[in-house]
């Protein structure tokens, strides 16, 4: 069952790069999301979506962009990558509304320089 | 808006001792409510759910929690910690309108288990 995967696991950038997290789920689940872990913040939502064709706005948007052409993939876009999106980037699905959990990917360490 | 507070950064306790984490939680409505674990380099592990119904939830690897609306807390507890269990504890609150793809975590408390 290979569930929730984030490709890639580490990457360096340089300041104005662009690059994409790729994540892909194959558990069937309509909602998947996109956190970024910092230390002493937790884990906060970038973006999210609902359902193919459909996303979202989280709590942190601002320099990324996602699409969701497929139930099974939620790339994450960084356009012109910056020092403060240094972080680790998570992707997560659920089946949905109810009574159900996320499912987390392993993350990807990005270090921008 | 939803919020978590988890107000203990670094919890150090011994090997076999009990354990107990904090956890308080607003949110306007009947909340949904996590405990997520994650170990060193790892992504995050579904530990224990509250969604409704009886107050006291048992999770995986011997982990319990206990919802008291009165406090808006969702503490963690175990009765005997072993040295597997250092890790990093996140509470987390979910969106009743959206489920959980929408959720908000704490900060986070960081678990040393000494010999």
């Amino acid at each position: 069952n290979a569930g929730v995967t984030q490709t890639p696991k580490f990457q360096v950038l340089k300041t104005g790069q662009s690059m994409t997290l790729q994540c892909a789920q194959d558990m069937n689940h309509e909602y998947m999301s996109w956190y970024r872990q910092d230390p002493g913040m937790g884990l906060r939502l970038i973006h999210y979506s609902v359902g193919a064709g459909i996303t979202d706005q989280g709590e942190v948007p601002n320099g990324y962009n996602v699409s969701r052409s497929t139930t099974e993939d939620f790339p994450l876009r960084l356009l012109s990558a910056a020092p403060s999106q240094t972080s680790v980037y998570f992707c997560a699905s659920s089946y949905g509304a109810g009574n159900t959990e996320a499912f987390f990917g392993q993350g990807t360490r990005l270090t921008v320089v | 808006a939803q919020s978590v507070t988890q107000p203990d950064i670094h919890i150090t306790v011994s090997e076999g001792a009990s354990l107990e984490l904090r956890c308080n939680y607003s949110y306007g409505a009947t909340p949904y409510l996590f405990w997520y674990v994650q170990s060193p380099g790892q992504g995050l592990q579904l530990l224990l759910k509250y969604f409704s119904g009886d107050t006291l939830v048992q999770g995986i690897k011997g982990f319990e929690a206990e919802f008291k609306r009165s406090q808006s807390s969702f503490n963690l507890r175990k009765p005997s910690v072993h040295w597997s269990d250092a890790a990093e504890y996140f509470c987390a609150v979910g969106s009743l309108n959206f489920g959980n793809e929408k959720l908000t975590f704490g900060t986070g408390t960081r678990l040393t288990i000494i010999p």
